[in-house]
Protein backbone atom coordinates (compact mmCIF):
# COMPACT_ATOMS: atom_id res chain seq x y z
CA UNK A 1 0.00 0.00 0.00
CA UNK A 2 1.31 3.29 -1.34
CA UNK A 3 -0.93 5.39 1.24
CA UNK A 4 -2.14 7.19 -2.00
CA UNK A 5 -5.66 6.96 -2.44
CA UNK A 6 -8.22 7.27 -5.33
CA UNK A 7 -12.02 7.13 -5.79
CA UNK A 8 -14.17 5.62 -7.57
CA UNK A 9 -12.63 2.15 -8.12
CA UNK A 10 -14.26 1.80 -11.60
CA UNK A 11 -16.93 4.29 -13.18
CA UNK A 12 -18.29 3.12 -16.09
CA UNK A 13 -20.12 6.55 -18.22
CA UNK A 14 -21.45 7.49 -21.90
CA UNK A 15 -20.12 9.75 -24.02
CA UNK A 16 -20.68 13.07 -24.10
CA UNK A 17 -20.50 12.75 -19.96
CA UNK A 18 -18.66 14.49 -16.90
CA UNK A 19 -16.54 12.73 -14.55
CA UNK A 20 -14.97 13.69 -11.39
CA UNK A 21 -11.83 11.77 -10.59
CA UNK A 22 -10.38 12.05 -6.54
CA UNK A 23 -6.91 11.65 -5.45
CA UNK A 24 -5.73 11.94 -1.81
CA UNK A 25 -1.65 12.17 -1.36
CA UNK A 26 0.62 10.61 0.97
CA UNK A 27 0.71 12.37 4.27
CA UNK A 28 3.03 15.21 4.16
CA UNK A 29 3.68 14.62 0.30
CA UNK A 30 3.30 17.96 -1.53
CA UNK A 31 2.91 17.29 -5.03
CA UNK A 32 0.81 15.26 -6.90
CA UNK A 33 0.86 13.52 -10.54
CA UNK A 34 -1.87 12.32 -13.05
CA UNK A 35 -1.15 9.99 -15.39
CA UNK A 36 -3.27 7.91 -18.08
CA UNK A 37 -2.48 4.31 -18.80
CA UNK A 38 -4.12 2.98 -21.94
CA UNK A 39 -3.26 0.01 -23.90
CA UNK A 40 -1.50 1.42 -26.49
CA UNK A 41 -0.45 4.69 -25.47
CA UNK A 42 1.38 2.98 -21.81
CA UNK A 43 1.98 5.55 -18.98
CA UNK A 44 1.30 8.94 -20.28
CA UNK A 45 1.98 11.94 -18.03
CA UNK A 46 -1.09 14.22 -17.54
CA UNK A 47 -0.41 17.00 -15.44
CA UNK A 48 1.32 17.68 -12.09
CA UNK A 49 0.37 20.22 -8.77
CA UNK A 50 2.87 21.03 -6.23
CA UNK A 51 1.09 22.55 -3.10
CA UNK A 52 -1.66 23.70 -4.87
CA UNK A 53 -0.08 25.13 -7.81
CA UNK A 54 -0.01 23.69 -11.70
CA UNK A 55 4.14 23.12 -12.18
CA UNK A 56 3.90 20.40 -15.03
CA UNK A 57 1.78 19.85 -17.99
CA UNK A 58 1.94 16.77 -20.39
CA UNK A 59 0.21 15.10 -23.00
CA UNK A 60 -3.50 16.48 -21.45
CA UNK A 61 -6.49 17.19 -23.52
CA UNK A 62 -8.25 20.72 -23.39
CA UNK A 63 -11.13 18.89 -22.30
CA UNK A 64 -9.64 17.42 -18.87
CA UNK A 65 -9.13 19.75 -16.30
CA UNK A 66 -7.01 19.06 -12.30
CA UNK A 67 -6.73 20.98 -9.45
CA UNK A 68 -5.24 20.64 -6.21
CA UNK A 69 -7.01 21.70 -2.99
CA UNK A 70 -5.83 23.49 0.38
CA UNK A 71 -5.63 20.02 1.98
CA UNK A 72 -3.74 18.68 -0.86
CA UNK A 73 -6.10 16.09 -2.41
CA UNK A 74 -6.42 16.60 -6.25
CA UNK A 75 -9.32 16.20 -8.76
CA UNK A 76 -9.54 15.25 -12.38
CA UNK A 77 -11.70 16.33 -14.25
CA UNK A 78 -12.81 14.68 -17.56
CA UNK A 79 -15.37 16.26 -20.07
CA UNK A 80 -17.10 15.08 -23.42
CA UNK A 81 -16.03 12.09 -22.56
CA UNK A 82 -14.96 9.93 -25.70
CA UNK A 83 -14.67 6.28 -26.03
CA UNK A 84 -10.93 6.77 -26.45
CA UNK A 85 -10.84 8.17 -22.93
CA UNK A 86 -11.60 4.93 -21.54
CA UNK A 87 -8.02 3.85 -19.43
CA UNK A 88 -6.83 3.50 -16.17
CA UNK A 89 -6.14 6.98 -14.33
CA UNK A 90 -3.27 6.90 -11.77
CA UNK A 91 -2.54 9.42 -9.43
CA UNK A 92 1.01 9.46 -7.57
CA UNK A 93 2.51 11.73 -5.09
CA UNK A 94 5.95 12.42 -3.90
CA UNK A 95 7.61 14.71 -1.31
CA UNK A 96 9.12 18.02 -0.91
CA UNK A 97 11.64 18.35 -3.68
CA UNK A 98 15.40 18.70 -1.53
CA UNK A 99 17.08 19.72 -4.44
CA UNK A 100 19.15 16.53 -3.91
CA UNK A 101 18.05 14.94 -6.87
CA UNK A 102 15.02 12.43 -8.29
CA UNK A 103 11.97 12.28 -6.03
CA UNK A 104 9.95 9.13 -5.34
CA UNK A 105 6.57 9.22 -7.16
CA UNK A 106 4.15 6.54 -5.23
CA UNK A 107 1.44 5.69 -7.21
CA UNK A 108 -2.52 5.24 -6.29
CA UNK A 109 -3.94 2.21 -7.19
CA UNK A 110 -5.83 3.74 -9.83
CA UNK A 111 -9.77 4.42 -11.59
CA UNK A 112 -10.41 2.64 -14.46
CA UNK A 113 -13.27 4.49 -16.57
CA UNK A 114 -14.95 2.71 -19.24
CA UNK A 115 -16.81 5.33 -21.76
CA UNK A 116 -19.52 3.42 -23.42
CA UNK B 1 7.69 11.40 -30.08
CA UNK B 2 8.22 8.48 -27.66
CA UNK B 3 11.42 9.36 -26.04
CA UNK B 4 11.93 6.32 -23.89
CA UNK B 5 11.57 2.80 -26.05
CA UNK B 6 11.03 -0.46 -24.34
CA UNK B 7 11.76 -3.81 -25.15
CA UNK B 8 10.91 -6.67 -25.53
CA UNK B 9 6.90 -6.16 -24.80
CA UNK B 10 6.69 -10.05 -23.37
CA UNK B 11 8.93 -11.84 -21.92
CA UNK B 12 8.56 -15.63 -20.49
CA UNK B 13 11.43 -16.98 -18.74
CA UNK B 14 12.02 -20.36 -16.56
CA UNK B 15 11.63 -20.16 -13.09
CA UNK B 16 15.89 -19.43 -11.98
CA UNK B 17 16.65 -17.99 -15.03
CA UNK B 18 17.58 -14.26 -16.15
CA UNK B 19 14.92 -11.94 -17.03
CA UNK B 20 16.55 -9.04 -19.30
CA UNK B 21 13.97 -5.99 -20.33
CA UNK B 22 16.07 -3.17 -22.26
CA UNK B 23 15.29 0.69 -22.42
CA UNK B 24 16.83 3.30 -24.96
CA UNK B 25 15.98 7.32 -24.61
CA UNK B 26 16.40 10.38 -26.82
CA UNK B 27 16.88 13.16 -24.54
CA UNK B 28 20.19 13.62 -22.91
CA UNK B 29 18.31 15.96 -20.20
CA UNK B 30 16.83 13.19 -18.95
CA UNK B 31 18.86 13.22 -15.32
CA UNK B 32 16.93 9.84 -13.50
CA UNK B 33 16.26 6.35 -14.98
CA UNK B 34 13.94 4.34 -12.58
CA UNK B 35 11.96 0.94 -13.51
CA UNK B 36 8.53 0.52 -12.06
CA UNK B 37 6.88 -2.76 -11.34
CA UNK B 38 3.16 -3.13 -11.51
CA UNK B 39 0.93 -6.23 -10.85
CA UNK B 40 -2.29 -6.60 -11.95
CA UNK B 41 -4.76 -4.16 -10.80
CA UNK B 42 -1.93 -2.00 -8.70
CA UNK B 43 -0.53 1.34 -9.27
CA UNK B 44 2.78 0.93 -10.56
CA UNK B 45 5.66 0.71 -7.65
CA UNK B 46 9.31 1.96 -7.92
CA UNK B 47 11.76 -1.05 -7.79
CA UNK B 48 15.25 0.28 -8.41
CA UNK B 49 16.93 3.29 -10.25
CA UNK B 50 19.94 5.17 -11.36
CA UNK B 51 21.44 7.89 -12.08
CA UNK B 52 23.33 8.66 -15.62
CA UNK B 53 26.81 8.95 -14.19
CA UNK B 54 26.93 5.27 -12.69
CA UNK B 55 27.48 2.27 -14.95
CA UNK B 56 25.83 -0.35 -12.29
CA UNK B 57 23.44 -0.31 -9.80
CA UNK B 58 22.43 -3.72 -7.93
CA UNK B 59 19.44 -4.13 -5.36
CA UNK B 60 19.66 -7.72 -4.26
CA UNK B 61 18.19 -9.94 -7.74
CA UNK B 62 17.73 -6.30 -9.65
CA UNK B 63 20.57 -4.65 -11.66
CA UNK B 64 20.36 -1.82 -13.62
CA UNK B 65 22.74 -1.33 -16.16
CA UNK B 66 23.66 2.12 -18.02
CA UNK B 67 25.56 2.96 -21.02
CA UNK B 68 25.59 7.03 -21.10
CA UNK B 69 27.44 7.21 -24.80
CA UNK B 70 24.74 4.64 -26.19
CA UNK B 71 21.42 6.11 -24.30
CA UNK B 72 20.52 2.84 -23.11
CA UNK B 73 20.12 1.19 -20.19
CA UNK B 74 18.26 -2.35 -19.02
CA UNK B 75 17.11 -4.18 -16.40
CA UNK B 76 18.34 -7.56 -15.17
CA UNK B 77 16.35 -9.93 -13.22
CA UNK B 78 18.58 -12.80 -11.48
CA UNK B 79 17.29 -16.22 -10.60
CA UNK B 80 14.01 -15.25 -11.78
CA UNK B 81 10.59 -16.40 -9.96
CA UNK B 82 6.91 -17.00 -10.24
CA UNK B 83 6.35 -13.78 -8.03
CA UNK B 84 8.36 -11.73 -10.25
CA UNK B 85 5.36 -12.17 -12.90
CA UNK B 86 4.45 -8.65 -13.21
CA UNK B 87 4.99 -5.53 -16.24
CA UNK B 88 7.68 -3.45 -16.02
CA UNK B 89 7.90 0.03 -16.99
CA UNK B 90 11.17 1.93 -17.41
CA UNK B 91 11.31 5.64 -17.25
CA UNK B 92 13.26 8.45 -17.79
CA UNK B 93 13.53 11.62 -15.58
CA UNK B 94 13.63 15.49 -16.17
CA UNK B 95 14.03 18.04 -13.75
CA UNK B 96 12.13 21.03 -14.55
CA UNK B 97 12.96 23.03 -11.49
CA UNK B 98 11.12 24.27 -8.76
CA UNK B 99 10.50 20.26 -7.59
CA UNK B 100 8.98 19.66 -10.91
CA UNK B 101 10.01 16.21 -12.27
CA UNK B 102 8.57 15.03 -15.12
CA UNK B 103 8.39 10.68 -15.85
CA UNK B 104 8.66 9.68 -19.45
CA UNK B 105 7.82 6.00 -19.36
CA UNK B 106 8.16 3.23 -21.34
CA UNK B 107 5.44 0.93 -22.90
CA UNK B 108 5.78 -1.57 -20.30
CA UNK B 109 6.83 -5.24 -20.35
CA UNK B 110 5.12 -7.98 -19.63
CA UNK B 111 7.19 -10.34 -17.78
CA UNK B 112 5.87 -14.06 -17.34
CA UNK B 113 7.71 -16.95 -14.99
CA UNK B 114 7.26 -20.15 -15.10
CA UNK B 115 7.69 -22.77 -12.85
Amino acid sequence: DSGVTQTPKHLITATGQRVTLRCSPRSGDLSVYWYQQSLDQGLQFLIQYYNGEERAKGNILERFSAQQFPDLHSELNLSSLELGDSALYFCASSPKATGLGYNEQFFGPGTRLTVL
Amino acid sequence: QQQVKQSPQSLIVQKGGISIINCAYENTAFDYFPWYQQFPGKGPALLIAIRPDVSEKKEGRFTISFNKSAKQFSLHIMDSQPGDSATYFCAASMNWGAGSYQLTFGKGTKLSVIP
